[in-house]
């Protein structure tokens, strides 16, 4: 079980520039969420799933946009990418709403 | 007023000490409660579920109070292991949406 893998673990973008985060779980479970961390800040949530097809925003979602066409794939796409969205990028999943949250390596973003 | 509010630290104690963490939360509907663990540079993991009754993992113990709303972590007997950022994460469930947050993090260094 490799449980929560995410690519690419560290990129550098420049401001407009365009990309998609990889998120993928062997865990088949049916919810998935992509937060960012702000050094110092707690986690945000910027968007979650409750199963394939199904998305919803979450806390801070200006600026980002995702989808899930299967269980096992959660791909965050930033459009035109901000200095703001600057940041460290987690996925996570769980078997439930209510349950553990298990969380990939990330991917660390730098906009310039 | 935060939704999730911990003492941002750090605790710098010697080892074999026992130190305790408390986390308040402003929603009196809040359903479930974890503490997490995180590394420097790396991602959450579980630590421990917070249950009414109380519970214990070895040399940790996590207690919640809901009428005072707050959940706490107590650490003995502290290994150099155990420093790391401790993560309050408080779950609401569906209510006025999904949302499960987290604190901002207490930061530990043990020291030999």
């Amino acid at each position: 079980n490799a449980g929560v893998t995410q690519t690419p673990k560290f990129r550098i973008l420049k401001i407009g520039q365009s990309m998609t985060l990889q998120c993928t779980q062997d865990m088949n479970h049916n919810y998935m969420y992509w937060y960012r961390q702000d050094p110092g800040m707690g986690l945000k949530l910027i968007y979650y799933s409750v199963g394939a097809g199904i998305t919803d925003k979450g806390e801070v979602p200006n600026g980002y946009n995702v989808s899930r066409s299967t269980t096992e794939d959660f791909p965050l796409r930033l459009e035109l990418a901000a200095p703001s969205q600057t940041s460290v990028y987690f996925c996570a999943s769980s078997r439930d709403l209510q349950e553990t949250q298990y969380f990939g390596p990330g991917t660390r973003l730098l906009v310039l | 007023r935060k939704e999730v509010e911990q003492d941002p630290g750090p605790f710098n104690v010697p080892e074999g000490a026992t130190v305790a963490f408390n986390c308040t939360y402003s929603n009196s509907a809040s359903q479930s409660f974890f503490w997490y663990r995180q590394d420097c540079r790396k991602e959450p993991k579980l630590l421990m579920s917070v249950y009414s009754s109380g519970n214990e993992d070895g040399r940790f113990t996590a207690q919640l109070n809901r009428a005072s709303q707050y959940i706490s972590l107590l650490i003995r007997d502290s290994k150099l292991s155990d420093s790391a950022t401790y993560l309050c994460v408080v779950n609401n469930g569906y209510t006025g949406g999904f949302k499960t947050i987290f604190g901002a993090g207490t930061r530990l260094f043990v020291k030999a």
